[in-house]
């Protein structure tokens, strides 16, 4: 079954600190993988996808199948990034998106 | 261009009784979805939708049904609510190649 684990429910940082949000994924097949990002009072949005392979205000977000992990950083956070961020995983073939149970950033000044 | 619409935006149920979320879509998707979202779970998915006139259940679609009425609309019916559904509902939709576009959510109260 395919699963997505966020193990952090809540993530505080320091503007200018580096920030790192945790995502892990149990898939045997080729996963596609995403972030969202619901900021307050907002509807759920896309921040990036694995095959864009884009850095989205300053997040980037990295493949890694063989620790099967798709963490999202940042190296300078700011204090407009605090949201609620989702990773979330589509399997190959598959119109369902599993999300993890998402990370609470907050970004004090 | 709405996106997607979600009606109506909060609601409070007795247990027992029953109710109807409405979503519709302009953005001429196949796929449209309804999701959970409660604290500490995340987004669970209830139902989806692959094109018009499929349905198909998702993580947790007990105590929900779905109606896929055109390729605009994809409703969400509770029968008989029940304290567990108090939740936040969101609608979504999907074209080919594309992200996920979400509604702005419901916010249900079953007492």
């Amino acid at each position: 079954a395919q699963r997505v684990t966020q193990p952090e429910k809540l993530l505080s940082v320091f503007k200018g600190a580096p920030v790192e949000l945790k995502c892990n994924y149990s898939y045997s097949g080729s996963p596609e993988l995403f972030w969202y990002v619901q900021y307050s009072r907002q509807r759920l949005q896309l921040l990036l996808r694995h095959i864009s392979r884009e850095s989205i205000k300053g997040f980037t977000a990295d493949l890694n199948k063989g620790e099967t992990s798709f963490h999202l950083k940042k190296p300078f956070a700011q204090e407009e990034d605090s949201a609620m961020y989702y990773c979330a995983l589509r399997a190959d073939s598959s119109y369902k998106l599993i999300f993890g149970s998402g990370t609470r950033l907050l970004v004090r000044p | 261009n709405a996106g997607v619409t979600q009606t109506p935006k909060f609601q409070v149920l007795k247990t027992g009784q029953s109710m109807t979320l409405q979503c519709a879509q302009d953005m001429n998707h196949n796929s449209m979805y309804w999701y959970r979202q409660d604290p500490g779970m995340g987004l669970r998915l209830i139902y989806y939708s692959a094109s018009e006139g499929t349905t198909d259940k998702g993580e947790v679609p007990n105590g929900y049904n779905v109606s896929r009425l055109n390729k605009r609309e994809f409703s969400l019916r509770l029968e008989s609510a029940a304290p567990s559904q108090t939740s936040v509902y969101f609608c979504a939709c999907q074209g080919n190649n594309s992200p996920l576009h979400f509604g702005n959510g419901t916010r249900l109260t079953v007492t």
